[in-house]
């Protein structure tokens, strides 16, 4: 069962373009929101992360949107650079106290931002 | 200010030997959480240890692999017996502490290809 769901798989735009990825989730206990950036040979870096209590959170060109009552959170990348071509993912937390703490992530977006 | 690291980068091992990846977390952090990464797949939730204890190792095939974080030295992910379907990405990440652990810092990954 995939709790974190992701679309697009890929995506391409022109730069200065904004590209919009969606995810939806199912888990009404995730609390914790955030989104890495994954470049081709790296691990994932954090991106920018969001928690419910709030709709919408911005930071430099990316900007998370969150939907609690319809459970989905996009990331929108505003004036999008060659340089922000990479794999995004979405990914959400329920804090537990002691369980099972790791992030569950959604499948990945392939972005590639044209010149 | 070294990041999480992760050793080797990339392992090929033939099927039936075993595999032997490490990790040392970041300064400061004792927690370690080790993901899986197949082509085009998002990260997968393999298990999470502290200091000597395993907290949640609920995505752990239930044979031939297995977890530890020794007091002395770095996390250890070994899989015995390796067969093809063991190729993939393994990553760790760290936190400093417990709980909403959204802010988790990833290692580059080590490759396991099986032949």
């Amino acid at each position: 069962q995939q709790q974190v769901k992701q679309s697009p798989q890929s995506l391409i735009v022109q730069k200065g373009g904004i590209p919009i990825i969606n995810c939806a989730y199912e888990n009404t206990a995730f609390d914790y929101f955030p989104w890495y950036q994954q470049f081709p040979g790296k691990g994932p870096a954090l991106l920018i992360a969001i928690r419910p209590d709030v709709s919408e959170k911005k930071e430099g060109r990316f900007t998370i949107s969150f939907n609690k009552s319809a459970k989905q959170f996009s990331l929108h990348i505003m004036d999008s650079q060659p340089g922000d071509s990479a794999t995004y993912f979405c990914a959400a937390s329920a804090y537990s106290g002691g369980g099972a703490d790791g992030l569950t992530f959604g499948k990945g977006t392939h972005l590639i931002i044209q010149p | 200010n070294a990041g999480v690291m992760q050793n080797p980068r990339h392992l090929v091992r033939r099927r039936g030997q075993e595999a032997r990846l490490r990790c040392s977390p970041m300064k400061g952090h004792s927690h370690v959480y080790w993901y899986r990464q197949l082509p085009e797949e998002g990260l997968k939730f393999m298990v999470y240890l502290q200091k000597e204890n395993i907290i949640d190792e609920s995505g752990m095939p239930k044979e031939r692999f297995s977890a530890e974080f020794p007091k002395e030295g770095p996390s250890i992910l070994r899989i015995q017996q390796v067969v093809r379907g063991d190729s993939a990405a393994y990553f760790c990440a760290s936190s400093k502490r417990q709980g909403n652990t959204g802010e988790l810092f990833f290692g580059e990954g080590s490759r396991l290809t099986v032949l």
